[in-house]
């Protein structure tokens, strides 16, 4: 399975874009990247998923590197609310519907007033 | 509204006592998992269902069970909950594999067995 490696911790200062790294050198051709997040103890929230291309929606955009080797989440305008620990996470599909995502120990986003 | 929603939210049990923490969906998903996370350990995948009365396990299966008699439900089991079950458990939902299949977890449940 494709791991995903990612900073322990970072700060953002309010109201400045939030820009998180992974690395997932080992990540296949058909395997998509997909970002979650975790406020304290609340269930992981979907944040935006890609393949090849570069996405974007109302919460982030995702920066992913022409080789796949890693990505980068954006959050352009961190607000405190914004403060969680971000999952990078390669899903690995198992056939007949069924797939996994295997959850690292992420990044916590401290976003500072 | 689109949720995943568990009960209970919190449960302090006795070894040995059974219980069953209840998931339901209302986005008609096929895929629906639990997972447990621990501390310094992240979250790990129980069990999943992959529709109606498929279900398999995950990468920590041992002392529990799960059964998929609805879609929309997907119920975890603890036949003998021991100490080293308690954790907080999410649940999770998403249509099939494929592109659009994000994952939507419920609010989870804290589960101490004493």
């Amino acid at each position: 399975d494709a791991k995903t490696t990612q900073p322990p911790s970072m700060d953002c200062a309010e109201g400045r874009a939030a820009n998180l790294p992974c690395n997932h050198s080992t990540i296949s051709g058909n395997e998509y990247v997909y970002w979650y997040r975790q406020i304290h103890s609340q269930g992981p929230q979907y944040i935006i998923h890609g393949l090849k291309n570069n996405e974007t929606n109302e919460m982030a955009s995702l920066i992913i590197t022409e080789d796949r080797k890693s990505s980068t989440l954006i959050l352009p305008h961190a607000t405190l609310r914004d403060t969680a620990v971000y999952y990078c996470i390669v899903r690995v599909d198992r056939g007949a519907g069924s797939y996994q995502l295997t959850f690292g120990k992420g990044t916590k986003l401290s976003v500072i007033p | 509204e689109a949720q995943v929603t568990q009960n209970p939210r919190y449960l302090i049990t006795v070894t040995g006592k059974k219980l069953t923490v209840t998931c339901s969906q209302n986005m008609n998903h096929e895929y629906m998992s639990w997972y447990r996370q621990d501390p310094g350990l992240g979250l790990r995948q129980i069990y999943y269902s992959m529709n109606v009365e498929v279900t398999d396990k995950g990468d920590v299966p041992e002392g529990y069970k799960v059964s998929r008699k609805e879609k929309r439900n997907f119920p975890l089991i603890l036949e003998s909950p021991s100490p080293n079950q308690t954790s907080l458990y999410f649940c999770a939902s998403s249509f099939g594999q494929g592109a659009k299949s994000e994952a939507f977890f419920g609010q989870g449940t804290r589960l101490t067995v004493v």
